[in-house]
């Protein structure tokens, strides 16, 4: 059972497209929602996150909305480039339960040129 | 510069073999966790310590035990290998306390295929 369900499970879009990811969580104990990007061949490594208590956070072409009814929130990639072909992890921790973070499924994006 | 470094990229192993995957932090962090990576299943978390000699299950302990004897040393083990626990697997780390960014710092994974 997926606490943090993520799609669509891949994604292709041209340079300077807007691909969108969604995430969905089902316990309302969350309390921070990070996303991870991983390239071929590394580690996941902290792209941007944020907590519920705020809509929208901006880090560059990055974008987080976060809808705390719905219990859904998604990255968006403003103009995007080839070098942001990447695999998406979207992800959420409670600080009651230590902050261990479940994932989602993953997102593989493609830019084409 | 941060660096979580596993001892192995690749390896490929039989059935009922034993199986050690290693993981040496250099940031001084107490906390590690191993994470396994499947297609369509993002991150599983397998065990994670949050001191030296300490350990807690993940989601998905079974089959796998860990070791914790340094601080900057996480081993995974795999007691029998299974088919099914071919896998990418991840360690990770990250620093203790209040204000934590969420960030956790990972290795370039340990791909084990077995056979």
């Amino acid at each position: 059972q997926q606490q943090v369900k993520q799609s669509p499970q891949s994604l292709i879009v041209q340079k300077g497209g807007i691909p969108i990811i969604n995430c969905a969580y089902e316990n309302t104990a969350f309390d921070y929602f990070p996303w991870y990007q991983q390239f071929p061949g590394k580690g996941p490594a902290l792209l941007i996150a944020i907590r519920p208590d705020v809509s929208e956070k901006k880090e560059g072409r990055f974008t987080i909305s976060f809808n705390k009814s719905a219990k859904q929130f998604s990255l968006h990639i403003m103009d995007s480039q080839p070098g942001d072909s990447a695999t998406y992890f979207c992800a959420a921790s409670m600080q009651a339960a230590g902050n261990k973070l479940t994932f989602g499924g993953g997102t593989r994006v493609l830019v084409k040129p | 510069d941060v660096k979580v470094t596993q001892s192995s990229r690749y390896l490929v192993k039989r059935t009922g073999e034993k199986v050690f995957l290693e993981c040496v932090q250099d940031m001084d962090h107490e906390n590690m966790f191993w994470y396994r990576q499947d297609p369509g299943l993002g991150l599983r978390l397998i065990y994670f310590s949050y001191d030296v000699k300490m350990k807690e299950k993940g989601d998905i302990p079974e089959g796998y035990s860990v070791s914790r004897e340094k601080k900057e040393r996480f081993s995974l083990i795999l007691e029998s290998a299974s088919t099914n626990q071919t896998s990418m697997y991840l360690c990770a780390s990250r620093p203790p306390g209040q204000g934590w960014s969420g960030e956790l710092f990972f290795g370039e994974g340990s791909r084990l295929t077995v056979l």
